[in-house]
């Protein structure tokens, strides 16, 4: 079955960049139509999609954040990792990733990591 | 302010049927498939209908998706207290800069 994990560290300072990882199982990332994205969820907030790679190296990113992302694969490793730069005390949230799949017709998202909480803070 | 709208929250009683719409645009909803998502409390989401209408197996066909036009809605019947949770609802989102998946805002569902 398929399954994803996030990693990376818990409390960040301002001005830093938050490097997360997604290690994955049950599918491969070299598989067409497959992308592995990020996802977070501000405490007592809605979601927000910041990032998405697909199979094919293409990318994807959130206009408003775009600046400050880097998304990466590492097929031979089932990883995924996602840079954030510039931290601020509002990018503390809960951040997912998650696979996408056009087998579901559009392109959406049918399974979640649990999530990670990042805390920025000094 | 997200991108697709939802009333923030919803309540219905024991084994009543319940909707929450979904509101978006004719680059979003208005051209592409609609999710939703049922996140319970502490959890990660988990999906609940795609392309518009679809259940994934194992999700119980209490759970309804429809769309037109620009707007999307979930219809939850014979709620039970275990449907008490955050529901989400997504699309792409064909924008000038680029393809975006957007979410709404999140509706809290209670069941009283």
């Amino acid at each position: 079955q398929i399954t994803l994990k996030e990693s990376g560290p818990t409390l960040v300072k301002p001005t830093q960049t938050l490097t997360l990882t997604c290690t994955f199982s049950g599918f491969s990332l070299s598989t067409s139509g497959v992308g592995v994205g990020w996802i977070r969820q501000p405490p007592g907030k809605a979601l927000e999609w910041l990032a998405l790679i697909y199979w094919n190296d293409d990318k994807r990113y959130s206009p408003s954040l775009k600046s400050r992302l880097t998304i990466t694969k590492d097929t031979s490793k089932n990883q995924v990792v996602l840079t954030m730069t510039n931290m601020d005390p509002v990018d503390t949230a809960t951040y997912y990733c998650a696979h996408f799949t056009q087998q579901l017709g559009g392109g959406g998202v049918d399974y979640w990591g649990q999530g990670t909480l990042v805390t920025v803070s000094s | 302010q997200s991108v697709l709208t939802q009333p923030p929250s919803a309540s219905g009683t024991p084994g009543q049927r319940v909707t929450i719409s979904c509101s978006g645009s004719s680059s979003n909803i208005g051209s592409n498939y609609v999710y939703w998502y049922q996140q319970l409390p502490g959890t990660a989401p988990k999906l609940l209908i795609y392309r518009n209408n679809q259940r994934p197996s194992g999700v119980p066909d209490r759970f309804s998706g429809s769309k037109s036009g620009t707007s999307a809605s979930l219809a939850i019947s014979g709620l039970r207290s275990e449907d008490e949770a955050d529901y989400y609802c997504a699309a792409w989102d064909d924008s000038l800069s680029g393809p975006c998946w957007v979410f709404g805002g999140g509706t809290k569902l209670t069941v009283l």
